[in-house]
């Protein structure tokens, strides 16, 4: 079963706007991390943000992290038409079971 | 400009026959997984090496799947015999371990007919 959840499914908005994304998991983690991959591609690391950690920066990436909801969230500020893609969380659990397991992605289109 | 090359990037072949993907994880990286992605199952983790030692293989259908390191600077992915739901892309990725980044190669498309 999927570790990381990924919402909304599908994400679309014009270029400028912000976009977010969520992810909840369902056990302790050591640390969260999300790629994004184009169509087609394979995927690119992003940011990880570790257990201890509640918020980390990357351009123009936004991470977030509540442990205490077993959730994460990405913003996106000032989206390009770039950024369309599909965006992954893939979580490492703290207890050794499954490791590096990615959810279902949030696919985003940004409109020129 | 290190990257992980997997190979062949697309191959067809029919209902039965064996099947070989290879990756070339990223010189030093001592972690190796096998993802298998489709529109239905999304992103399946298939099998997890670490040091050239299966860690975790859960994720893979024993009876016609295996996976190996024969050495450092090779991965492979066996399927024998192959069916047509095992149509799909393969992504190999390596690391330094599952608290770091892991680098995914261009995957494999494999299409069974």
């Amino acid at each position: 079963s999927q570790q990381g959840e990924e919402d909304p499914q599908a994400l679309s908005i014009q270029e400028g706007e912000n976009a977010t994304m969520n992810c909840s998991y369902k056990t302790s983690i050591n640390n969260l991390q999300w790629y994004r991959q184009n169509s087609g591609r394979g995927l690119v690391h992003l940011i990880l943000i570790r257990s201890n950690e509640r918020e980390k920066h990357s351009g123009r990436l936004r991470v977030t992290l509540d442990t205490s909801k077993k959730s994460s969230s990405l913003l996106i500020t000032a989206s390009r038409a770039a950024d369309t893609a599909s965006y992954f969380c893939a979580t490492d659990e703290a207890n050794y079971g499954q490791n590096f397991v990615f959810g279902p992605g949030t696919r985003l289109s940004v409109l020129p | 400009d290190a990257r992980v090359t997997q190979t062949p990037r697309d191959k067809v072949t029919e209902m039965g026959q064996e099947v070989t993907m290879r990756c070339q994880p990223i010189l030093g990286h001592n972690t190796v997984f096998w993802y298998r992605q489709t529109m239905m199952q999304g992103l399946e983790l298939l099998a997890y090496f670490r040091n050239r030692a299966p860690l975790d293989d859960s994720g893979m259908p024993k009876d016609r799947f295996s996976a190996e390191m024969p050495d450092a600077t090779l991965a492979t992915l066996k399927i024998q015999p192959s069916e047509p739901r095992d149509s799909a892309v393969y992504f190999c990725a390596s690391g330094l371990g599952t608290a770091t980044e892991a680098f995914f190669g261009q995957g494999t498309r494999l299409t069974v007919v």
